[in-house]
């Protein structure tokens, strides 16, 4: 069983559309919760940091966190066009210990 | 907004030579990362470094490739002897500390020919 998994997509929506990306994970010792965005050949952006369960909002993203199922979702509401990119959820254990990385979901927002 | 730099951009190289990719990470942080992307597949860990030694290590991290912290600004990755393999976007990061994330530089593109 992989450890992060993320449906690769890609993900087509029309622009103004709520966005929801998911991950699973596996292991119940992760901690940290991460969303990075990807442009092509490009470094992760920190887009949302978590810590543990619950919800967290910032702008038009919303991260989610349900330990019990394992399950972390990003939402983007009012999606636009430059959303489009792909999105790697990385989980971690313990700050400042390595990040596992999903294989990331391809969005793409067409005006 | 402070962030991570890596140089170079680009690098081609031959099979078998070495290869050293620099990193200056953000100035206050304290821990610092190497991660890997080959075309088209997942970011993966190569290797953490605090305090002036290696924290933790993956499998791909063997005894080809090193890091050094030369200085107080610069963080070097050493691939010994480079193989096709190799052949990747290799990606800086670093963190100040505690509950904190870490942030990631724009990524060199090793080419190994």
């Amino acid at each position: 069983q992989k450890e992060v998994e993320q449906d690769p997509g890609p993900l087509s929506v029309p622009e103004g559309a709520i966005v929801s990306l998911n991950c699973t994970y596996s292991n119940s010792a992760f901690q940290y919760f991460m969303w990075y965005r990807q442009y092509s050949r490009k470094g992760p952006e920190l887009l949302m940091y978590t810590y543990s369960s619950g919800n967290k909002e910032d702008g038009r993203f919303t991260a989610q966190v349900d330990k019990s199922s394992k399950y972390i979702s990003l939402f983007i509401r009012d999606s636009q066009p430059s959303d489009s990119a792909t999105y790697l959820c990385a989980i971690s254990n313990n700050a400042g210990n390595m990040l596992t990385f999903g294989g990331g979901t391809r969005l793409m927002v067409k005006p | 907004e402070p962030e991570v730099t890596q140089t170079p951009s680009h690098q081609v190289t031959q099979m078998g030579q070495e290869v050293i990719l620099r990193c200056v990470p953000i100035s206050n942080h304290l821990y610092f990362y190497w991660y890997r992307q080959i075309l088209g597949q997942k970011v993966e860990f190569l290797v953490s470094f605090y305090n002036n030694e290696i924290s933790e290590k993956s499998e791909i991290f063997d005894d080809q490739f090193s890091v050094e912290r030369p200085d107080g600004s610069n963080f070097t990755l050493k691939i010994r002897s480079t193989k096709l393999e190799d052949s990747a976007m290799y990606f800086c990061a670093s963190l100040a500390s505690g509950p904190d994330t870490q942030y990631f530089g724009p990524g060199t593109r090793l080419t190994v020919l």
